[in-house]
């Protein structure tokens, strides 16, 4: 089955890029029935999804207006994985930070483990 | 941008019961609502999709109805290892937008 794998550091100072990786075994990012999002859980905020990026012939990616001025979504095929990057990060992006897959385009299954990551100094 | 709004914030129940849970969209979804169940210190899991499928390995007690504006998540038997939070997330395509309602703690009474 689908499994997704998160890393990356779990604190950031302010004002710096959040990076995050989600590696992917059962299926492939390069998949054109899947696109790979990253969704974001606070308690001020609930859960936000940020945005994805997926492969239709060519690739594409949606961003979260919240967000877009500040993210990039990248995928590896060589390493079936993909990438979040979030700049100019601010104590309110402290968060437990989730992928997933979006399959038939309107839900989301499975989900990476989550990484909590604190914005502080 | 579509709200949801989930009711109540929490139930309390007792194992054995039938649980009722509320999800209210502020303008129609048609029926492209999921219902997600999260355990403390996991991610959400899938249960419910397109308002009333059951997802792969979700139990048959869960069941989903609805369509438009009001959806309901069914468990029919609470077993003692639903008692956790539940979420329902719908997608807007104009702009695209996935959003989720605030949940709803199903607490043992």
């Amino acid at each position: 089955q689908v499994q997704l794998q998160q890393s990356g550091p779990g604190l950031v100072k302010p004002s710096q890029t959040l990076s995050l990786t989600c590696a992917i075994s059962g299926d492939s990012v390069s998949s054109n029935s899947a696109a790979w999002s990253w969704i974001r859980q606070s308690p001020s905020r609930g859960l936000e999804w940020l945005g994805w990026t997926y492969y239709r012939s060519k690739w594409y990616n949606d961003y979260a207006v919240s967000v877009k001025s500040r993210i990039t979504i990248n995928p590896d095929t060589s390493k079936n994985q993909f990438s979040l990057q979030l700049n100019s990060v601010t104590p309110e992006d402290t968060a437990v930070y989730y992928c997933a897959r979006a399959a038939g385009g309107s839900w989301f299954d499975p989900w990476g483990q989550g990484t909590l990551v604190t914005v502080s100094s | 941008e579509i709200v949801l709004t989930q009711s109540p914030a929490t139930l309390s129940l007792s194992p054995g019961e039938r649980a009722t849970l509320s999800c209210r969209a502020s303008q129609s979804v048609s029926s492209s609502l999921a219902w997600y169940q999260q355990k403390p210190g996991q991610a959400p899991r899938l249960l419910i999709y397109d308002a009333s499928n059951r997802a792969t390995g979700i139990p048959a007690r869960f069941s989903g109805s609805g369509s438009g504006t009001d959806f309901t998540l069914t468990i029919s038997s609470l077993e003692p290892e639903d008692f956790v939070v539940y979420y329902c997330q719908q997608r807007s395509n104009w702009p695209l937008v996935y959003t989720f309602g605030q949940g709803t703690k199903l607490e043992i009474k």
